[in-house]
Formats: C-alpha cells, structure tokens, sequence
C-alpha cells in the first residue's frame, strides 16, 4: 500500500514570500500525485496533477510541483504567496492497479499568510 | 452540471442510531469514493466503487456499509452510530482510473 508524507503540518509566511510545500510517496510502481487545497469552511479543489511526461506540472492560481522520481517527491512551490493562499494543502497519490483504487492523502499542510 | 451533490450539509446523531449520506454525481463517472477528513490526519478512504454494482474497501472500513445500484448514486450506511464516526465526509467520483477526482461539497457529522 502506499503512503503519503507531508513535511510541515504549519507554515506561516508573509505575503510575497516564496513557497515550498514538501511531498514524499512510497510507492514503488507507477503512480498519479495531485496537489489539492481546502479554502477554510469549504470543499476540495484540485491544485494541479502529475500523471506522466513533463515532471514540471502547472496548475492553477500560480502553483507548481516538479515531480522527481528518484526522490519519491512532488513538491509544490508558488514563487510569491497572496494572503489568499491561506488554506489547507493536501498531497494525495493514487496507484492505479495498486490496490483499493481511491486517493491517499497526506496529513495536510496549514499554510496561513500573513499581510 | 451539479458535478458531486451530497446531503445532508451537516446531521448530530446519538450513538447507535442510523443514517445513511446520499452522494450523486451526474458527470456519469465509474468511479465513486467515500472518505473521510479528521483533524491532523488528512482524509482516509473509507469504500469505493468502480462501477454500479462493485465496491470495494478503504483503509477504514468498518462502521460503514455501502451499495452501488446506479452509476449516479452512492450512498453511504452508518449502522450504529459511534462517537468516533464524528468527522466531515466528502464524496468523491472519477472518470476512470486514470484521471482526477471531483469531490462534493462535505456533510459535517457529529455523534454525541
């Protein structure tokens, strides 16, 4: 089965900075990664997804995660954060033929921006 | 397009009562998921269907039963109700395997 780390469970940054969210996997065959995002009181929005090629993903609201196979990793990076980026961030990979065929999430990110 | 609809948006039950949570999709997708969202633990599969008629368990299973009559429908059974089922449910269905998941909008559960 596989399984989702996420390295900071706070983040708290002032607005423009930069941002890097850290995502590891394991899993050792094929697998989609997604970056999806809670705004507070509200649902789950997709951020941007990896499924092959271009390990350089764009998504939307100016993210990207750069997909690094060697690493296990799917970071996501913003190169200048918005007081409205403040949300939960949650990476989730899904293994297709790997078993119960749903998503597994990490424990999510709380990223709040300060003005 | 509804996309995902779910209801109710929230519901208290005593433990050991019964409900169900209804989810409907009208994208006509196969795949149909429940999870679960607990604060510090992310959300956790609970059963998924890969077609009407089909479904399968999650990582955290018990306490739920589900069914898959329809491709549209897939509601979600709490047998007897426990203080630990107190979490925000969302539905989830997919185009297939190979593709993103489009998640409803949550019922917040509380079980006193």
């Amino acid at each position: 089965a596989q399984s989702v780390s996420q390295h900071n469970h706070h983040v708290i940054l002032s607005e423009a900075a930069s941002l890097e969210l850290g995502c590891n996997y394991s899993y050792g065959g094929t697998v989609n990664l997604f970056w999806y995002v809670q705004y507070p009181g509200q649902h789950l929005q997709l951020l941007l997804k990896y499924f092959s090629g271009d390990p350089l993903v764009k998504g939307i609201k100016g993210f990207e995660a750069e997909f690094i196979k060697s690493k296990f990793s799917f970071n996501l990076r913003k190169p200048s954060v918005q007081w409205s980026d403040t949300a939960e961030y949650f990476c989730a990979v899904n293994a297709p033929g790997g078993g119960a065929d749903g998503l597994t999430f990490g424990k999510g990110t709380h990223l709040i921006i300060q003005p | 397009n509804a996309g995902v609809t779910q209801t109710p948006k929230f519901q208290v039950l005593k433990t050991g009562q019964s409900m169900t949570l209804q989810c409907a999709q009208d994208m006509n997708h196969e795949y149909m998921s429940w999870y679960r969202q607990d604060p510090g633990m992310g959300l956790r599969l609970i059963h998924y269907s890969v077609g009407a008629g089909i479904t399968d368990q999650g990582e955290v299973p018990n306490g739920y039963n589900v069914s898959r009559s329809t491709t549209e429908d897939f509601p979600l059974r709490l047998l007897s109700a426990a203080p630990s089922q107190t979490s925000v449910y969302f539905c989830a269905s997919k185009r297939g395997s190979n593709y993103e998941q489009y998640f409803g909008p949550g019922t917040r559960l509380t079980v006193t």
